[in-house]
């Protein structure tokens, strides 16, 4: 167990609705990563949060949105759903100080199909 | 941009045996970190081993060793005495700096035969 968590597990949206998917970070983390993982496929960047900042986005549309909290849980927000935003979304956890590179630690992931 | 590239989109290995997933990338920085990952049928991504770039040094975890050539930009994971539960995908994956994103290969598919 790596001490990330998301809510919910799965999810069935119509296309055009809105969802929000959320993350708890490890204990004594900042920073909180966004991935996108289609079926068969290696996980996509959508942003990373650092300290309730967006710090980094990949090549995701603006209904593609998020916040971090004080505590350093995590929100992710996708408006006007489209059957292609079906997929696995992981967030991924880790602390970063000044230059370090530090191992993320991901999440057990949310489930979302679109119909 | 950093890419990352996984040739064996699926392998198999005999349990008790030894197998090697490869792993190449493409960067041009010189202090960067590289990651294996498994993620089985439950989903969870889990980190397996990690290496530092600035260490010659392979590094090992238990069963699973790294060879790490850095001219070569080649990362490949050897998982010695194979067992049932290392099914699973394997992903590698690239870290430039903390707050830059991870940047993954496709997979490779392991499969383990009793």
């Amino acid at each position: 167990e790596t001490g990330v968590t998301q809510s919910p597990t799965h999810l069935i949206k119509t296309r055009g609705q809105q969802v929000t998917l959320r993350c708890s970070s490890q204990s004594g983390h900042n920073t909180v990563s966004w991935y996108q993982q289609a079926l068969g496929q290696g996980p996509q960047f959508i942003f990373q949060y650092y300290r309730e900042e967006e710090n980094g986005r990949g090549n995701f549309p603006p209904r593609f949105s998020g916040l971090q909290f004080p505590n350093y849980s995590s929100e992710l927000n996708v408006n006007a759903l489209e059957l292609d935003d079906s997929a696995l979304y992981l967030c991924a956890s880790s602390l970063v100080q000044g230059a370090g590179k530090e191992t993320q630690y991901f999440g057990p992931g949310t489930r979302l199909l679109v119909l | 941009a950093q890419t990352v590239t996984q040739s064996q989109p699926e392998m198999s290995v005999q349990e008790a045996e030894t197998v090697t997933l490869s792993c190449t990338y493409d960067t041009s920085e010189s202090d960067y970190y590289l990651f294996w990952y498994k993620q089985p049928p439950s989903r969870q991504m889990i980190l397996v081993i990690r290496q530092e770039a600035y260490k010659q040094q392979n590094a090992t975890e238990n069963r699973f060793s790294v060879n790490f050539q850095k001219a070569a930009k080649s990362f490949s994971l050897k998982i010695s005495d194979s067992q049932l539960g290392d099914a699973a995908m394997y992903f590698c994956a690239y870290l430039w700096s903390g707050n830059t994103p991870l940047v993954f290969g496709k997979g490779t598919r392991l499969s383990v035969i009793a």
